[in-house]
């Protein structure tokens, strides 16, 4: 399996535009997971996703920030508008679940904003 | 929400074990106590994962005690390649509750 997949990778953007994150998670998994890393705020739990359909989402700072799931396969991330506070590494995890198991994320390599 | 407290920096010298402590006083019972590994510019990597006692893999061990109010995480004879993040994540996914803390930044010396 490839893994899980973000892109892009790396964005430069604007304050005020709209940015889209997106993560294809390993087939099969149940959960999505995205993240936010910053120096000052460390790893931050944005939002996660159960066979797609969300389950938390109080970690979302804001309006702007939201998050999709149309299927098992695809997720994204969108910010409208951004802002320079939005620059961090946002990460992307899927996880199994198997018997009492839990808790093994897999992440992907992240996407890097920078908002001007 | 179990909360983690880990030593925000550590050192040490190629060779040697290194062990890495996280408290968590109110893990709950369903909780299961999960380490990562965080290299720059990377996503976090699952080390080890544990519920009580001992587990070892072919690159850690986890030591958990009775009451499971803290863990263990050893590495026996780091290189330098093993300098990164390390994070404590105590949680369980059906409690909603897999929030990492900050982590304790490992630095391996020749």
């Amino acid at each position: 399996d490839a893994g899980v997949i973000q892109s892009p990778r790396h964005e430069v953007t604007e304050m005020g535009q709209e940015v889209t994150l997106r993560c294809k998670p390993i087939s099969g998994h149940d959960y999505l997971f995205w993240y936010r890393q910053t120096m000052m705020r460390g790893l931050e739990l944005l939002i996660y996703f159960n066979n797609n359909v969300p389950i938390d989402d109080s970690g979302m700072p804001e309006d702007r920030f939201s998050a999709k799931m149309p299927n098992a396969s695809f997720s994204t991330l969108k910010i409208q508008p951004s802002e320079p506070r939005d620059s961090a590494v946002y990460f992307c995890a899927s996880s199994p679940i198997w018997g009492r198991n839990t808790g093994e994320l897999f992440f992907g390599e992240g996407s890097r904003l920078t908002v001007l | 929400l179990a909360k983690t407290t880990q030593p925000i920096s550590m050192d040490s010298y190629e060779g040697q074990e290194v062990n890495i402590t996280c408290s968590h006083n109110n893990i709950a019972t369903n909780d299961y106590i999960t380490w990562y590994q965080q290299f720059p510019s990377q996503g976090p990597r699952f080390i080890i994962q544990g519920y009580k006692t001992k587990v070892t893999n072919e690159v850690a061990s986890l030591f958990i005690p009775a009451d499971r109010k803290s863990s263990t995480l050893s590495l026996p004879r780091v290189s330098l390649s093993d300098t990164a993040v390390y994070y404590c994540l105590v949680g369980d996914i059906l409690n909603n509750d897999m929030r990492f803390g900050a982590g304790t930044r490992l630095t391996v010396k020749p």
